[in-house]
Order: structure tokens, then C-alpha cells, then sequence
């Protein structure tokens, strides 16, 4: 069974352009979850969807971070403008959802960002 | 507020040797935790867990203790292999609809032959 697919797997920019990163989760897993994580630091939570909606996304930058799950499978990050402090690895990550119960996070490989 | 400190790495070792990665946390209520290990390249990966005070995950060889009077999930493993290498992270949660992990900043093994 594939994995939590990711691209691109290394993006470098300039400072001010427009970037996106795409996500497939696991099939059948409902909740998707995209984590930032800067250098020598461990992940952290962007945003969480429960299919297409966005039931957390607390921690999310809004005046240039945008993201969406139109049809509840895949997903799309997007930043605009970027900036120098975005240079990191952008994690997605998917597991099959539900209240209650556990439910094992399964992480994609990542996309490293450079803005320079 | 809640969060997760790990011990600073890189952690060098010879193979066989034994392994001791601490972990500590600070949060309300009683968390769910995780130690995850992300090899180079790949994505992270599950590598144990522990849900409640005195459970201990275990997993391909590496074993840690939820232990409540101290906050700590300290990783071990008797043996390490080269293949061993790696960078772990260890994380708590809560057992409601979130889910949102809390991470540690990670440290990195490094096994020498």
C-alpha cells in the first residue's frame, strides 16, 4: 500500500514568490494533518482537516498561508508571499480519523523549502 | 503549557552499545506518548507508544516506560545496530478528536561499526 505521498520533494525560491506543496494521504484516511518543521527542531501542527474541513488550524499564519481539501482526499498548502523565516520542511501527514480512539499518524517524506 | 524536552544530540555510539535517548514533558491532564524515528530521507515513522502511567511501548528492540512521577519516556535499547541511525522524536498527545502531537526537537544517533 503507498504511503503519504508528497511534492515536491525540494522546492528553492525567492523571497516574495508564491509557492505550493501537494499531499495524498493513505487511502481511506480521513483526517490529514500538515506540520511545519524548522531546523533541528521537531514538527509542529499547521493545520488538521477531518475531510475537507479544517477543524484546527490554529497555528496557521492566514495572512500568507492558505490551505485546502476540496474533495476530503488530497491537499494543497500554499504560501504567498513567502518569506526568508519560511525556509523549512513542510510536512503531511494522514491517519483514518475518528473520535475517541487512537489513531497512528502516518508521515509523508516532506517537502523541503528554501526562499532565498 | 505543555511541551517535550529531549536530551541534545548527536548521540554517537559504537554498534552493541547501549542506548539512552531522555525524554521529559510537561502537560495538564495525562497525555498519550510517542517516540517516532525519522531515517534519512524517509518521512517519521511510529515507533512505540504508551498510553497511560506505567504502560511500557516497545518495538524492534528499543523499549521506554511511561513514567508518571517523573514525566518521562526514556528510549533504550541494550543493542544498537548501525541501522539504528537515525534522529528521534519523542512526543506527547491527548486521547480525544484532536490528536495534535506536541514534539521534542529530536536527537540525532549516530552508530558507529
Amino acid at each position: 500500500e503507498a504511503g503519504v505521498v508528497q511534492s515536491p520533494r525540494y522546492k528553492i525560491i525567492e523571497k516574495k514568490q508564491p509557492v505550493a506543496f501537494w499531499c495524498n494521504p493513505i487511502s481511506g484516511h480521513n483526517t490529514l494533518y500538515w506540520y511545519l518543521q524548522n531546523l533541528g527542531q521537531g514538527p509542529e501542527l499547521l493545520i488538521r482537516y477531518e475531510n475537507e474541513e479544517a477543524v484546527d488550524d490554529s497555528q496557521l499564519p492566514k495572512d500568507r498561508f492558505s490551505a485546502e481539501r476540496l474533495k476530503g482526499v488530497d491537499s494543497t498548502l500554499k504560501i504567498q508571499p513567502a518569506e526568508l523565516g519560511d525556509s523549512a520542511v513542510y510536512l503531511c501527514a494522514s491517519s483514518l480519523g475518528g473520535q475517541g480512539t487512537y489513531n497512528e499518524q502516518f508521515f509523508g517524506p516532506g517537502t523541503r523549502l528554501t526562499v532565498l | 503549557g505543555n511541551s517535550v524536552t529531549q536530551m541534545e544530540g548527536p548521540v554517537t555510539l559504537s554498534e552493541e552499545a547501549f542506548l539512552t535517548i531522555n525524554c521529559t514533558y510537561t502537560a495538564t491532564g495525562y497525555p498519550s506518548l510517542f517516540w517516532y524515528v525519522q531515517y534519512p530521507g524517509e518521512g517519521l515513522q511510529l515507533l512505540l507508544k504508551a498510553t497511560k502511567a506505567d504502560d511500557k511501548g516497545s518495538n524492534k528492540g528499543f523499549e521506554a516506560t511511561y513514567r508518571k512521577e517523573t514525566t518521562s519516556f526514556h528510549l533504550e535499547k541494550g543493542s544498537v545496530q548501525v541501522s539504528d541511525s537515525a534522529v528521534y522524536f519523542c512526543a506527547l498527545s491527548w486521547m480525544d478528536s484532536s490528536y495534535k502531537l506536541i514534539f521534542g526537537s529530536g536527537t540525532r544517533l549516530l552508530v558507529r561499526p
